[in-house]
């Protein structure tokens, strides 16, 4: 089974600021990761996704994550957030080579940014 | 391409009505799931559909069943609405291939009175 914990519920920063947003999983098997923004009243938007390769990867909206094997992570950064950047931001793993695609979600994290 | 549409996006309903959702998935897309999500659960895992079969099932009751048919639209069904039932019920579609990202919808809003 797998498992994502977001250790932040809620990540207040300044505009301008650089973000880290945290996620960590467990899983048993080999997992790809991915991480969803929802706005408010809105569906989820897949940010950046990760498979094998480069443990860097580019996204969406100047977002970027890093995997980290060993320690099982996977978080989210900005060099510098905008107000705009205001919202939920969901971790989400789905199995390698799983019979489904169910999507294991963490609990999110609202990213605030203040003026 | 057009995104994945759920109609309606709103709905009240009382306790004790049914409701039926739908989804259009991504032309293309032959695997649809859908997820609740409530302030207090978080999102939640309902079913998934693959060519009209359901291949898995998160743990809900019976009360919440789900078909999709051969042009890989899906709906939801909710029988005996509770209070509890209230939620935004997300659905997503997604490509055949590794790694079955999911491509959601807006959501429909649906509140039980």
């Amino acid at each position: 089974a797998q498992s994502v914990t977001q250790l932040d519920s809620q990540v207040p920063v300044f505009e301008e600021a650089p973000v880290e947003l945290r996620c960590n999983y467990s899983s048993s098997v080999s997992v790809y990761l991915f991480w969803y923004v929802q706005y408010p009243n809105q569906g989820l938007q897949l940010l950046l996704k990760y498979l094998s390769g480069s443990t860097l990867v580019k996204g969406i909206n100047g977002f970027e994550a890093e995997f980290n094997k060993s320690q099982t992570s996977f978080h989210l950064r900005k060099p510098s957030v905008h107000i705009s950047d205001t919202a939920e931001y969901f971790c989400a793993v789905i199995a390698y080579g799983g019979a489904t695609n169910k999507l294991i979600f963490g609990t999110g994290t609202l990213l605030a940014v203040q003026p | 391409k057009a995104g994945v549409t759920q109609t309606p996006r709103y709905l009240i309903k009382t306790r004790g009505q049914q409701v039926t959702l739908s989804c259009s998935p991504i032309s293309g897309h032959r695997s649809v799931s859908w997820y609740q999500q409530t302030p207090g659960q978080g999102l939640q895992f309902l079913f998934e559909y693959f060519s009209e079969t359901q291949r898995n099932k998160g743990n809900f009751p019976g009360r919440f069943s789900g078909r999709q048919f051969s042009n890989s639209r899906s709906e939801m069904n909710v029988s005996t609405l509770e209070l509890g039932d209230s939620a935004l019920y997300l659905c997503a579609s997604s490509p055949p291939g590794p790694p079955y990202e999911q491509y959601f919808g807006p959501g429909t809003r649906l509140t039980v009175t």
